[in-house]
Parts: structure tokens; C-alpha cells; sequence
């Protein structure tokens, strides 16, 4: 696709329940990022693939979290045991390289935790 | 610890006017910064940016201006136009480029006409 694709837009889950967001970065884009945005703060960094492997997970807030890559494209964010903090808008970016002066982001997932 | 702070949660300027949006920041390893534009239920779109090697870029009716002794960067957008209405937030990176970034919390600009 032309740009950065997450599905699904919209999740709504019970607390305690695993989730899993995807995105599909733009054609060739060998660095995936993904971000959150809790209600009233910024973009949070959670975690940057470069092709498959993962150098930084630095941002992931608990062991809840994973994230993985494949065939250096699309990547899948799980969050296991849902609480309701997790709630958040979930955002990828994707970037042709990891020295490029910009990412371009996907719309997000919008995580609501119940 | 916010690193990255934007202190005006919104803003208003009428069609025309400069709209002039500010961010400081507090890691001076930060070498790098962006500035995002975001419309509701849309993801953030890059604006402009700007190495900390120089204190000025412009692009088109948008320019960002850096002062690293105080740790402070502006974007202005001049002339303001009803389209620029959204949310701007200013990120930077310590990595020399827009990996691994950091977020301030944004500044909603509202464009009257």
C-alpha cells in the first residue's frame, strides 16, 4: 500500500484478555517503529525493528508486551493480561531506513480496555 | 520526567497571521528534532525538521528555529491558514535521526477565519 496500515482501527477488550495490533509498513521501509498516546500525553516510544530483529524494546512498559517482525514486514503487537491502563491509541511508523530524517506514521489502534 | 514539554495546550490565530508554536526540551543529547502534524483519527504527519548543526530550516510557509543554549525550538507557520487547524507535536532524537523519538504532548492550533 502506499502508506503505513494498522488494523484494527478500533479494539475494544475485557480486562484480562490478549490482544494482538498489526501493521503493515510501507513497501520496502526497513525500520518499524511503534509508539502509544495515552490520553493527555504524547507519543510514547515502545519499540524499533530494524528488518526482523529488535535493538531497542526499551519503551515496552511490561513483559506484557512483545512485539515481532516477519519477512521484514508486517509486525504484530501482543498485549497479554489486558489491564486498564493499557488503553491507548497504538501507533506505527515505518521509515525507509533507520538514518532517514522522517517516519511516516499509520493511523493507529485505538485500545480501550474495559 | 517529560523531556520534551509543550507548555500551550492549544492556540489560537486568525487566518493570515503567523502562528508561532513553541517546545523545550531538557536531554542535551538530543540532536535532532521534528515537528508532527495530526488530525483527528489520523496518524501523526511529518512537517519539518531540523539538525541541531543548525539553528534555522524552512520549507515553504513553515520554519523552525532552534536555540540549543536554551534548549528551545519554535515552528512558524506563516500566513496561517484554515487547513493548518490540528494538533502539532514536537519530537527529538539523540540518535542523529527520526529513530527512537521523543514526544512532547502537543499544542492544538485552531485557525479562525
Amino acid at each position: 500500500g502506499a502508506g503505513v496500515s494498522q488494523s484494527p482501527s478500533n479494539k475494544v477488550t475485557e480486562k484480562g484478555k490478549d490482544v494482538e495490533l498489526r501493521c503493515d509498513p510501507i513497501s520496502g521501509h526497513t525500520a518499524l517503529y511503534w509508539y502509544r498516546q495515552s490520553l493527555g500525553q504524547g507519543l510514547e516510544f515502545l519499540i524499533y525493528f530494524q528488518g526482523n530483529s529488535a535493538p531497542d524494546k526499551s519503551g515496552l512498559p511490561s513483559d506484557r508486551f512483545s512485539a515481532e517482525r516477519t519477512g521484514g514486514s508486517v509486525s504484530t503487537l501482543t498485549i497479554q493480561r489486558t489491564q486498564q491502563e493499557d488503553s491507548a491509541v497504538y501507533l506505527c511508523a515505518s521509515s525507509l531506513i533507520p538514518q532517514g530524517n522522517k517516519a511516516f506514521f499509520g493511523q493507529g489502534t485505538r485500545l480501550t480496555v474495559v | 520526567d517529560q523531556q520534551v514539554k509543550q507548555n500551550s495546550p492549544s492556540l489560537s490565530v486568525q487566518e493570515g497571521r503567523i502562528s508561532i508554536l513553541n517546545c523545550d526540551y531538557t536531554n542535551s543529547m538530543f540532536d535532532y528534532f521534528l515537528w508532527y502534524k495530526k488530525y483527528p483519527a489520523e496518524g501523526p504527519t511529518f512537517l519539518i525538521s531540523i539538525s541541531s548543526i543548525k539553528d534555522k530550516n524552512e520549507d515553504g510557509r513553515f520554519t523552525v528555529f532552534l536555540n540549543k543554549s536554551a534548549k528551545h525550538l519554535s515552528l512558524h507557520i506563516v500566513p496561517s491558514q484554515p487547513g493548518d487547524s490540528a494538533v502539532y507535536f514536537c519530537a527529538a532524537s539523540d540518535t542523529g535521526t527520526a529513530s527512537k523519538l521523543t514526544f512532547g504532548t502537543g499544542t492544538r492550533l485552531q485557525v479562525t477565519l
